[in-house]
């Protein structure tokens, strides 16, 4: 079975522009988190999609939004982009509930210039 | 709110040698515990989980970890390191009200001496 595929693995923007993030998660699963890793603030939560609904958010501003899609495929968008959204991106999947192990993608590194 | 706090930023050990990672965690009602190990590069893989029942877990790649709840600690161990266990591992508490949301510790990182 495949993991949890990533696109793209590296992106460099600048201040101001948007972004869009890819995540396919593994096959069957239904539910899909994006998290923001940053040496500073670390590991942070931004929201869960389940079933193409959100089901959780973080506590991220409105600049941060994302979407499910009937596949479970998810993508996540930034807009007006800042030097302090540089980060490692990272999706995990899993079946439904939160006792199912989430499995995570590699992760986007986005640079912001 | 849910928070989860790794007191030691790095640790170094021998290979061979035992290793203990610390995690305290707050969280109001019986939480969901986890252990995840991150090499450069890399994504996050999980180590080992707690629910309930036995308070001893066993894990992935000769790991397991203690659930404390007087002390409301999840400590991670191995009896003999190895020098691929050379990484950062965070610990995580997760909800238990529904849905995958996972807040992590800051993590600490591991470098195993030859």
């Amino acid at each position: 079975k495949a993991g949890v595929t990533q696109t793209p693995r590296y992106l460099i923007k600048t201040r101001g522009q948007q972004v869009t993030l890819s995540c396919s998660p593994i096959s069957g699963h239904r539910s899909v988190s994006w998290y923001q890793q940053t040496p500073g603030q670390g590991l942070q939560f931004l929201f869960e999609y389940f079933s193409e609904t959100q089901r959780n958010k973080g506590n991220f501003p409105g600049r941060f939004s994302g979407r499910q899609f009937s596949n479970s495929r998810s993508e996540m968008n930034v807009s007006t982009l800042e030097l302090g959204d540089s980060a490692l991106y990272l999706c995990a999947s899993s079946s439904v509930g939160t006792r199912d192990e989430q499995f995570f993608g590699p992760g986007t590194r986005l640079t912001v210039l | 709110a849910q928070s989860v706090t790794q007191p030691d930023i790095h640790i170094t050990v021998s290979e061979g040698a035992s290793l203990e990672l610390r995690c305290n965690y707050s969280y109001g009602a019986t939480p969901y515990l986890f252990w995840y190990v991150q090499s450069p590069g890399q994504g996050l893989q999980l180590l080992l989980k707690y629910f309930s029942g036995d308070t001893l877990v066993q894990g992935i790649k000769g790991f397991e970890a203690e659930f404390k709840r007087s002390q409301s600690s999840f400590n991670l161990r191995k009896p003999s390191v190895h020098w691929s266990d050379a990484a950062e591992y965070f610990c995580a508490v997760g909800t238990t009200g529904g849905g995958n949301k996972l807040t992590f510790g800051t993590g600490t990182q591991l470098k195993v001496e030859l």
